[in-house]
């Protein structure tokens, strides 16, 4: 079954660390996204990309860093920079542009908390 | 700023009424419209997409669009206690030049159904 998948589940981290969140797919969609969600709020958009081996700064992208060297990889760094990265960090991606009725898929996320 | 408005709640409402969840849009050029449900921890998941004016039915979930008010809404017939979660609106966003139409989300409506 075609999906994405997001690890790990749950991540701690320690202050001054940086830490790796996994998303994978295997949908064969070109876009993937990262979003950044607290608790009580809305989802925050934190990078995109639309391309292997380019992505664009979302809303919120100060403290974190992104790669995408292949089609199905796009993994997020929190960095040290990032004073307060406890969240719920979501994983999604889509199909070409000019299909009205596809939206996003989700993976089933990683959850940070700062120790 | 392209904006997606959504009463947070929570909206309570018995078993077995309608569920009425509204959302407004500030970007006209906006041609999809997708409602997710997300359960307290839990990923969004998709629930309805709509992109004509009118009403769209799928099972006990009615999506409505009004192009012309800016103006998406869903309703839940006979809702039941396992409906209350999160309804989060998403609007993809109009024509942007040589790239993807992203969905911009709303923060949510809370909706708890009580027995």
């Amino acid at each position: 079954d075609g999906g994405i998948t997001q690890s790990p589940k749950y991540l701690f981290r320690k202050e001054g660390q940086n830490v790796t969140l996994s998303c994978e797919q295997n949908l064969n969609h070109d876009a993937m996204y990262w979003y950044r969600q607290d608790p009580g709020q809305g989802l925050r958009l934190i990078y995109y990309s639309q391309i292997v081996n380019d992505f664009q700064k979302g809303d919120i992208a100060e403290g974190y860093s992104v790669s995408r060297e292949k089609k199905e990889s796009f993994p997020l760094t929190v960095t040290s920079a990032q004073k307060n990265p406890t969240a719920f960090y979501l994983c999604a991606s889509s199909p070409p542009p000019g299909r009205l009725h596809y939206g996003y898929t989700f993976g089933s996320g990683t959850r940070l908390t700062v120790v | 700023q392209k904006e997606v408005e959504q009463n947070s709640g929570p909206l309570s409402v018995p078993e077995g009424a309608i569920a009425s969840l509204n959302c407004t849009y500030s970007d006209r050029g906006s041609q999809s419209f997708f409602w997710y449900r997300q359960y307290s921890g839990k990923s969004p998941e998709l629930i309805m997409f709509i992109y004509s004016n009118g009403d769209k039915e799928d099972g006990r979930f009615t999506a409505q669009l009004n192009k012309a008010s800016q103006y998406v809404s869903l309703l839940i017939r006979d809702s039941q206690p396992s409906d209350s979660a999160t309804y989060l609106c998403a609007v993809k966003e109009g024509s942007v030049s040589g790239g993807y139409n992203k969905l911009i989300f709303g923060a949510g409506t809370r909706l708890a159904v009580h027995p």
